[in-house]
């Protein structure tokens, strides 16, 4: 069973487009980070959101985290083929120890 | 620059046999850990070390073993290879706890014939 799922897990657009991926949980975390990773080369962190309901942005990508803490969102404003990559979301878990719990992955192309 | 290596990047070996997958970080960082991916699962944490001499399991440990004998290194040994341990191995460092930033290094593809 998958705790944290995302959605959808292919995505193929053309340059210029918008998107919007989705990381959900029916569990709380304290924080939750996005990774982009390309093939061949480990994730690499994108950012990192903490309180309930928070948006960031870098560059043409925003990030929102969820106001219970459950969920995130990440927008791509006019896809670039640089942005091609696996996106993965990590939720942070405080237990006995700082839980790091990934996704799947969406999987983006973007077609020039 | 500080970087995190694995080696050897690709590797196939036979059923039964053990296996040792090499991680150096220059970070200096305390904290290590190791993941397997696979296909729909996403990232699965297999071991992870907090500090020299200090190892723990993660949630797919069963098969694999790892030792910490100093801050760089943390060798993650598969006791007897077998076909569903077949997947790309990545280790990462990071400075504080697990919610800091992990560094990843550029993962292990491993078959298990």
């Amino acid at each position: 069973t998958q705790l944290l799922e995302q959605s959808p897990q292919f995505l193929s657009i053309q340059e210029g487009e918008n998107l919007t991926v989705y990381c959900n949980s029916s569990s709380v975390f304290s924080s939750l980070q996005w990774y982009r990773q390309e093939p061949g080369e480990g994730p690499v962190l994108l950012v990192t959101v903490v309180t309930g309901g928070e948006v960031k942005k870098l560059k043409r990508l925003t990030f929102q985290f969820g106001d219970a803490r459950k969920d995130s969102s990440l927008h791509i404003t006019a896809a670039q083929p640089g942005d091609t990559g696996l996106y993965l979301c990590a939720g942070v878990r405080k237990t006995s120890y700082d839980k790091v719990i990934f996704g799947p992955g969406t999987s983006l192309s973007v077609i020039p | 620059d500080a970087e995190i290596t694995q080696s050897p990047r690709h590797k196939i070996t036979e059923t039964g046999r053990q296996v040792t997958l090499a991680c150096h970080q220059t970070w200096n960082h305390n904290n290590m850990f190791w993941y397997r991916q696979d296909l729909g699962h996403g990232l699965r944490l297999i071991h992870y070390s907090y500090g020299v001499h200090d190892t723990n399991k993660g949630e797919v440990s069963d098969g694999y073993s790892v030792s910490r004998s100093n801050t760089e290194d943390l060798p993650l040994t598969l006791e007897s290879a077998a076909s569903s341990q077949t997947s790309v191995y990545f280790c990462a460092s990071s400075e504080s706890t697990g919610a800091d930033t992990q560094y990843f290094g550029p993962g292990t593809r491993l078959t298990v014939l």
